[in-house]
């Protein structure tokens, strides 16, 4: 089946430190991938949505100059936290589905990232 | 607004018994509806997915009932088993593979 593999897992950073989370279709290719944000006993949230070769889209209350998306290929999705501060710490998930075809959403592992 | 609302935080259900999880839903445009399972630390896993031409869906175990009148779907589980144990997510999208909109997740535990 369909994988998304997520990289970090975890990561742990400085506040006002850069933090890049990398996100990869493993056996197909993506023309779009989400990126959500899970703080602790809640939803997921949507925070924008990444296409491959043109600019990111983002949810509304999502800081686009902070979290920034870079999607350069049709496998691969970045998110960039930047200037990282204690309140982005919570856990940031990718997803992604085929681009031909009827398929759901899969999702990467997820990274917990924790800025002290 | 949340357009998809799951009311039970947590759900305790005995082993071999059947597990229902309800979601409701506000948007009628909403056309695609999926289950995710998830725990602690980890991604979402797939579960299962119904088109809203379509009332019921079975894989399994597994059974997704729509009511698109109601704007109210069900996750069956039967019968459960400890390994079920987890959050239950369900979503909504418009269309096959677009953004999802999640609910607030339940809370499942199958004891033994």
């Amino acid at each position: 089946g369909a994988v998304v593999s997520q990289h970090p897992s975890r990561v742990i950073c400085k506040s006002g430190t850069s933090v890049k989370i990398e996100c990869r279709s493993l056996d197909f290719q993506a023309t779009t991938m989400f990126w959500y944000r899970q703080f602790p006993k809640q939803s997921l949230m949507l925070m924008a949505t990444s296409n491959e070769g043109s600019k990111a889209t983002y949810e509304q209350g999502v800081e686009k100059d902070k979290f920034l998306i870079n999607h350069a290929s049709l496998t691969l999705s970045t998110l960039t936290v930047t200037s990282a501060h204690p309140e982005d710490s919570s856990f940031y998930i990718c997803s992604a589905s085929m681009s031909t075809g009827n398929s759901p959403l899969h999702f990467g592992n997820g990274t917990r990232l924790t800025v002290t | 607004d949340q357009q998809v609302k799951q009311n039970s935080p947590s759900l305790s259900v005995q082993e071999g018994r059947i597990s229902i999880l309800n979601c409701d839903y506000t948007n009628s445009m909403f056309d695609y509806f999926l289950w995710y399972k998830k725990y602690p630390a980890e991604g979402p896993t797939f579960l299962i997915s119904i088109s809203s031409i379509k009332d019921k869906n079975e894989d399994g175990r597994f059974t997704v009932f729509l009511n698109k009148s109601a704007k109210h779907l069900s996750l069956h589980i039967v019968p459960s088993q400890p390994g079920d144990s987890a959050v239950y997510f369900c979503a909504a999208s418009l269309g096959y593979g677009n953004k999802l909109v999640f609910g607030a997740g339940t809370i499942l535990r199958v004891k033994s």
